[in-house]
C-alpha cells in the first residue's frame, strides 16, 4: 500500500531560525512529490514539484530535495518568517494514477 | 490564476440532514476531487472525477455521494447527515494526472 509519513508532527521555531521537514514514502511507481503550504483556513497551496531526476529544487527561502534511492525528501526553509507558520504536506504521486498521496502533514509555529 | 470556490466556509447542520456542498472551478480541469481534513489524519479522499458524470469512490466513500453533471461542477452529497461527518471539506482540481491539485479554502461542516 502507498505511504507517505512526514516528521515532526509539530515544530516550533523562532523567526528568523532555519528548520527542516522530513518526508519518507512507499509510493510506487514513483512519477513525482510535491510539498504544499496549507495556511489556517486555507486550501493547500503547492509549493515545489520534484521529479525521479531532481535533487534539489528552490522557491524562494523554500528548498526542496529529494533521494529516489532512499525514498525521502526533505524541505529546507531558510530565515524563517512569522508567515511560514502553516502546515507542510508532502504529497507523492505514482505512476499512472490520478491520485496523490497525502502525508498527514508537519505544522510549523514560528514565534516572534 | 485558477480559482477553485467551495459555496459555504461554514456550515452547521442536523443529525439526518441531506447536505450539499458545491465546488466550481473556472479553468476546465478534467479532473475534480472530494477531500475532508480532520486533526492528526491529514486528507482522505472521498470521491474523485476524471471527467463529466464519471465518479470513483475514494478512500472513505461511505455516507457520501457526487454528482458532476457539468464540467467546472462537482457536488458532493450527504445523503442523511451524522455526527462524525462533522470536518473540514476540501474540493481541488487538476488538469492532468502530474499537474497541482488547486484547493479551494474548504467547508467547515459541522453536524449536531
Amino acid at each position: 500500500k502507498n505511504q507517505v509519513e512526514q516528521s515532526p508532527q509539530s515544530l516550533i521555531i523562532l523567526e528568523g531560525k532555519n528548520c527542516t521537514l522530513q518526508c519518507n514514502y512507499t509510493v510506487s511507481p514513483f512519477s513525482n512529490l510535491r510539498w504544499y503550504k496549507q495556511d489556517t483556513g486555507r486550501g493547500p497551496v503547492s509549493l515545489t514539484i520534484m521529479t525521479f531526476s531532481e535533487n534539489t529544487k528552490s522557491n524562494g527561502r523554500y528548498t526542496a530535495t529529494l533521494d529516489a534511492d532512499t525514498k525521502q525528501s526533505s524541505l529546507h526553509i531558510t530565515a524563517s518568517q512569522l508567515s511560514d507558520s502553516a502546515s507542510y504536506i508532502c504529497v507523492v504521486t505514482s505512476g499512472g494514477s490520478y491520485i496523490p498521496t497525502f502525508g498527514r502533514g508537519t505544522s510549523l509555529i514560528v514565534h516572534p | 490564476d485558477v480559482k477553485v470556490t467551495q459555496s459555504s466556509r461554514y456550515l452547521v447542520k442536523r443529525t439526518g440532514e441531506k447536505v450539499f456542498l458545491e465546488c466550481v472551478q473556472d479553468m476546465d480541469h478534467e479532473n475534480m476531487f472530494w477531500y475532508r481534513q480532520d486533526p492528526g489524519l491529514g486528507l482522505r479522499l472521498i470521491y474523485f472525477s476524471y471527467d463529466v458524470k464519471m465518479k470513483e469512490k475514494g478512500d472513505i466513500p461511505e455516507g457520501y455521494s457526487v454528482s458532476r453533471e457539468k464540467k467546472e461542477r462537482f457536488s458532493l452529497i450527504l445523503e442523511s447527515a451524522s455526527t462524525n461527518q462533522t470536518s473540514m471539506y476540501l474540493c481541488a482540481s487538476s488538469p492532468s494526472r502530474n499537474s497541482p491539485l488547486h484547493f479551494g479554502n474548504g467547508t467547515r461542516l459541522t453536524v449536531t
